[in-house]
């Protein structure tokens, strides 16, 4: 069975730190992994897709990394802002176009 | 063009209620997921359409549970004999073709309490 697990389950910051949010996967055959945002009673906003010939993506202040032969995803957020705040998920995609699993998250808050 | 939509976006259910909840993907998507997502967990994947056929249902989590995509278009998820445990947010998603298909559009979803 796939499975995905986030670490930390949840992480208070001050504003303006550098932090990284982990992902594990148990099965190295990945076709690709998304990370997402959900903000408290909305769905979930794509953050970046890193496909499996990939070894990162980078949006603005956020940069996620895989590295299929550990199993492990990371995303780093620079310079982190109170807007940061959210559930950050990710998700992996075993065959093209399939189902996401995703892991439970990670609660962040970054405080002003 | 708008994004996915879904409705309604809050649904209580007296227990042995049935409910239906749509899901109209985005114009032209040929896939649609399904997922449900339980207070303080990720999304967990129900069932998939490309187009028309429901490829996998696997996730379904009873017989309960039935969904379908006529016309390949819009989609309903029912819920039939509601359950407490049925009380989740079910999150719908689309996805494109080619390049596109490599990414899912999520919903704002449909929070079910099961009362």
């Amino acid at each position: 069975k796939q499975e995905v697990t986030q670490i930390p389950a949840a992480l208070s910051v001050p504003e303006g730190e550098n932090l990284v949010l982990n992902c594990s996967f148990t099965d190295s055959a990945i076709y690709n992994l998304q990370w997402f945002r959900q903000d408290p009673g909305k769905g979930l906003t794509s953050l970046l897709l890193i496909q499996s010939s990939q070894r990162e993506q980078t949006s603005g202040r956020l940069n996620a990394s895989l590295d299929k032969s550990s199993g492990r995803s990371t995303l780093y957020i620079a310079a982190s802002q109170p807007g940061d705040s959210a559930t950050y998920l990710c998700a992996q995609v075993m065959e093209y176009g399939n189902k996401l699993v995703f892991g439970a998250g990670t609660i962040l808050r970054v405080k002003s | 063009g708008a994004g996915v939509s879904q409705s309604p976006r809050y649904k209580v259910a007296k227990r042995g209620q049935d409910v239906a909840l749509r899901c109209d993907p985005i114009s032209g998507h040929v896939s649609l997921f399904w997922y449900q997502q339980a207070l303080g967990q990720g999304p967990e994947f129900l069932t998939y359409f490309q187009n028309e056929a429901q490829l996998d249902k696997s996730g379904l989590p009873s017989d309960r549970f039935f969904a379908e995509r006529p016309e390949g278009s819009v989609s309903t998820l029912k819920i039939q004999r509601t359950q407490q445990e049925d009380s989740a947010v079910y999150l719908c998603a689309s996805s494109g073709r080619g390049r596109e298909r490599n990414e899912q559009y999520f919903g704002p979803g449909t929070r079910l309490t099961v009362t």
